[in-house]
């Protein structure tokens, strides 16, 4: 059982904007710890996506953004595409634990 | 371009021991921490391992403290994951993965390898 929870699917239209939660406590996120996201294509390793809490990688198309407030982060994407069909995981740390990192239990993302 | 490649999966007794590796390119390795993760069929991902740039410090995640140990040669640029007392829970996928080295607290992974599937059963 993660100390992050996510939905576990969510889905939408060709172009449509969705978005994906990422619910931690005070000692994860609403530490101040960063959060990071992964996008994985079924059958393939995990791309990061967006790293703490806003920051797109080089090639990471801006159709992808993050946010980060209290104890929750966001992971929105716009223009929903066939390609981005895949699970999604966020990623961040809590002083609770003695792991170095958690990761959410990801979010299945369907095109409609 | 940044490669990693896994190697050494297979099958395994409970009980018994294997050796990950992973061959690293396209960065520079003796600067870069090092991640193993790994992920069961139909599950999340798990972080198992990580080992700092300069071979200096090892952590683990305690379902695998004791048992497995991450280690580097950086004049051959590879990495590897020393598993024993192999159980089956540990069947899974084995991604190595760069550290960033930098951008926020905890550091992110910026690349991943494909992954070796590991599976212990008798």
């Amino acid at each position: 059982q993660s100390v992050l929870t996510q939905p576990p699917s969510v889905s939408g239209a060709p172009g449509q904007r969705i978005t994906i939660s990422c619910t931690g406590s005070s000692s994860n996120i609403g530490a101040g710890y960063d959060v990071h996201w992964y996008q994985q294509v079924p059958g393939t390793a995990p791309k990061l996506l967006i790293y703490s809490n806003t920051y797109r990688p080089s090639g990471v198309p801006d159709r992808f953004s993050g946010s980060k407030s209290g104890t929750s982060a966001s992971l929105a994407i716009s223009g929903l595409q066939a390609e981005d069909e895949g699970d999604y995981y966020c990623q961040s740390y809590d002083n609770s634990l003695t792991t170095l990192y958690v990761f959410g239990p990801g979010t299945k993302v369907t095109v409609l | 371009q940044v490669q990693l490649v896994e190697s050494g999966g297979g099958v395994v007794q409970p009980g018994g021991s294997l050796r990950l590796s992973c061959a690293a390119s396209g960065f520079t390795f003796g600067t870069s921490g090092m991640h193993w993760v790994r992920q069961a069929a139909g599950s999340g991902l798990e972080w198992v391992a990580f080992e700092r740039y300069d071979g200096g410090s090892d952590y683990y995640a305690d379902s695998v403290k004791g048992r497995f140990t991450i280690s580097r040669d950086t004049s051959r640029r590879m990495l590897y994951l020393q598993m024993n007392s192999l159980r089956a829970e540990d069947t899974a996928v084995y991604y190595c993965a760069k550290d960033l080295g930098y951008g926020g607290n905890p550091i992110p992974f910026d690349y991943w390898g494909q992954g070796a599937l590991v599976t212990v059963s008798s």
